[in-house]
């Protein structure tokens, strides 16, 4: 099925670095979900987006909603070791059933202390 | 955010044999739900649509009489892997659609691993 581009597939940072990660799509979305999970565990919902060009933090994390509708970024700022695990990005696009997600593959994150 | 539960978080099973899986929201009414499967190192992807008091919808591939899907209350969604093979084992996640406040949210259970012998 389709999937959002999710860059970059991996990233290892030390303890303390700013990071940042995006998905593109070829079609409009109506809503950007960023998501992380850690192994073994399900997906927990960081930061949720509506509408385009919007801006939103949750503590040290930071998500925009592009002006194209077509993406949409994570920065993550001050890294800890506890920020390690998969980031996804899911999107719902236009058109299409109503709650589906579209997700990206992942960006995975490693922090050295 | 909202709390769904999934049950059991681990499951090990003899080839051959069915095994159910839970998935609660806690805290909201859900009439949509999710189940996700996923492989190593991959992301979600999505088997099939539950909905409360109607038939479950598949995505392509997945076997309907294989995976049977019951959504029989608003809190509440089953899947159950019929006569279960070894290449059935995975990490299933099931999600619930929250839509209170126009904000259509899949918030997600803890996942269930499953092991067939």
């Amino acid at each position: 099925g389709q999937q959002l581009n999710q860059s970059p597939q991996s990233m290892f940072i030390q303890e303390g670095e700013d990071v940042s990660m995006n998905c593109t799509s070829s079609s409009i979305f109506n809503t950007w979900l960023w998501y992380k999970q850690d192994p073994g565990e399900g997906p927990v919902l960081l930061i949720a987006l509506y509408k385009a060009g919007e801006l939103t933090s949750n503590g040290r994390l930071t998500a925009q909603f592009g002006i194209t509708r077509k993406d949409s970024f994570l920065n993550i700022s001050a890294s800890i070791p506890s920020d390690v695990g998969i980031y996804f990005c899911a999107g719902q696009a236009y058109g299409g059933s109503q709650g589906n997600l579209i997700f990206g593959k992942g960006t995975k994150l490693s922090v050295k202390p | 955010g909202a709390v769904v539960s999934q049950h059991p978080s681990w499951v090990i099973c003899k080839s051959g044999t069915s095994v159910k899986i839970e998935c609660r929201s806690l805290d909201f009414q859900a009439t949509t739900m999710f189940w996700y499967r996923q492989f190593p190192k991959q992301s979600l992807m999505l088997m099939a649509t539950s909905n409360e008091g109607s038939k479950a919808t598949y995505e392509q591939g997945v076997e309907k009489d294989k995976f049977l899907i019951n959504h029989a209350s608003l809190t509440l969604s089953t899947l159950t892997v019929t006569s279960a093979h070894p290449e059935d084992s995975s990490f299933y996640i099931c999600s619930a659609l929250d839509r209170r406040l126009a904000k259509n949210i899949q918030y997600f259970g803890a996942g269930t691993r499953l092991s067939v012998l």
